[in-house]
């Protein structure tokens, strides 16, 4: 069965400090991957999705995240973070014969001024 | 409307009462997913329609959990006799049938609180 594992679960840096954030996934076959943002009080939004090509995706906002297939891994980054990139961010995993979409348990970022 | 419609926004109800959520696609689309946010937990999948086919409801975690869509629409999700473990937010999305390009899109949800 697929799974998705964020390791960091609370991450706090001052602003312009560079981000990174840990995605790893379990699946053997071809996979779509996706990454969503929540910011306080809001609905999830899509920041970034990656399904062929290039595997450095950038999205919105500065962000971009890498596809390794090697590691399994989709992490996302950006190299200076604002004090309104506070949010939850959410990985997530679709096996490309299924219907369903995996999340991970999120990571929550917290941007200090 | 422009986005997911998800009501209420809030339901607090007594353990063992039923309830129903309610969740209004995007027009147009074709696929509604429910998923059930849980704190520390991420977003747990419930079920899955996708046009007139047979729903998925594999992340359904009891029988006391159902969901209906009608007329490739509205869908609601119930919950029977309700206990304090439901207690989450329920999410609702939507996408087009080439989900894949577009990506969901989430309504705001309902957060549930089971007393």
């Amino acid at each position: 069965a697929q799974s998705v594992s964020q390791h960091n679960h609370h991450v706090i840096l001052s602003e312009a400090a560079s981000l990174e954030l840990g995605c790893n996934y379990s699946y053997g076959g071809t996979v779509n991957l996706f990454w969503y943002v929540q910011y306080p009080g809001q609905h999830l939004q899509l920041l970034l999705k990656y399904f062929s090509g290039d595997p450095l995706v950038k999205g919105i906002k500065g962000f971009e995240a890498e596809f390794i297939k090697s590691k399994f891994s989709f992490n996302l980054r950006k190299p200076s973070v604002q004090w309104s990139d506070t949010a939850e961010y959410f990985c997530a995993v679709n096996a490309r014969n299924t219907d369903k979409l995996i999340f991970g348990t999120g990571t929550r970022l917290q941007v200090f001024p | 409307g422009a986005g997911v419609s998800q009501s209420p926004s809030n339901k607090v109800t007594e353990k063992g009462k039923d309830v129903e959520l309610r969740c209004d696609p995007i027009s147009g689309h074709t696929a509604l997913y429910w998923y059930r946010q849980s704190l520390g937990q991420g977003l747990e999948f419930l079920i899955y329609f996708q046009g007139n086919s047979a729903p998925d409801k594999s992340g359904l975690p009891s029988d006391r959990f159902s969901a209906e869509r009608t007329g490739g629409s509205v869908s609601t999700l119930t919950i029977q006799r309700t206990q304090q473990e439901d207690s989450a937010v329920y999410l609702c999305a939507s996408s087009v049938r080439d989900r894949w390009t577009s990506g969901y899109t989430f309504g705001s949800g309902t957060r549930l609180t089971v007393v």
